[in-house]
């Protein structure tokens, strides 16, 4: 079955720190991938994506994300957490061989302890 | 842009009534997205519009939820009768063509006691 997997429910690291959540799918196809944060208590934003080119893409807060078409993986990456990174990390996917619908992974807790 | 506007933001209703959820997606989008979040499920796609059409409905979890897309501009999840296992944050997305970045709105904070 198609799905989308982060491994690391909940995480838990000092300030400078660094950050490595892990995440893969097991779509065909082509296939876009999102990595979505949420705050306590709010709504999911978009960290970063990758649609194509570079697979190692760059976005918002100091968040990379590295593409490996040959392990499926999309994996989250900071080299120095804040204490506001503390939130709830989720990894999409959408591909063509599902009809493009954004299926997300179980999420992954991360607090940061000051 | 305004963003995805949800509402309400927050409803408390008893067990049996009926709940609606109104979402106006981003102007220009064409593809909705309805979502359920909880803590033991996660977050669970409902239901999936294309052009106001029906794509996907098989997350819908029972014949109480249905959803509608009369225009471009609006649509509604609904809940009759609702129970308290559908507490949860919905939220709705929107997406313009496929390909593209899929933005969130605020969510809708549903309890049922």
């Amino acid at each position: 079955a198609q799905s989308v997997s982060q491994h690391n429910h909940h995480v838990i690291l000092s300030e400078a720190a660094s950050l490595e959540l892990g995440c893969n799918y097991s779509y065909g196809g082509t296939v876009n991938l999102f990595w979505y944060v949420q705050y306590p208590g709010q709504h999911l934003q978009l960290l970063l994506k990758y649609f194509s080119g570079d697979p190692l893409v760059k976005g918002i807060k100091g968040f990379e994300a590295e593409f490996i078409k040959s392990k499926f993986s999309f994996n989250l990456r900071k080299p120095s957490v804040q204490w506001s990174d503390t939130a709830e990390y989720f990894c999409a996917v959408t591909s063509n061989n599902a009809g493009n619908m954004l299926t997300f992974g179980g999420g992954t807790r991360l607090m940061v302890k000051p | 842009d305004a963003g995805v506007i949800q509402s309400p933001r927050h409803e408390v209703t008893e067990m049996g009534q009926e709940v609606t959820l109104r979402c106006k997606p981003i102007s220009g989008h064409n593809s909705l997205f309805w979502y359920r979040q909880t803590m033991m499920r996660g977050l669970e796609l409902l239901i999936y519009f294309n052009n106001n059409v029906p794509i996907d409905d098989s997350g819908m979890p029972e014949d109480r939820f249905s959803a509608k897309m009369p225009n471009a501009s609006f649509s509604t999840l609904k809940i009759q009768p609702s129970e308290p296992r559908d507490s949860a944050v919905y939220f709705c997305a929107s997406r313009k063509d496929t390909g593209n970045t899929i933005y969130f709105g605020e969510g809708s904070w549903l309890t049922v006691v």
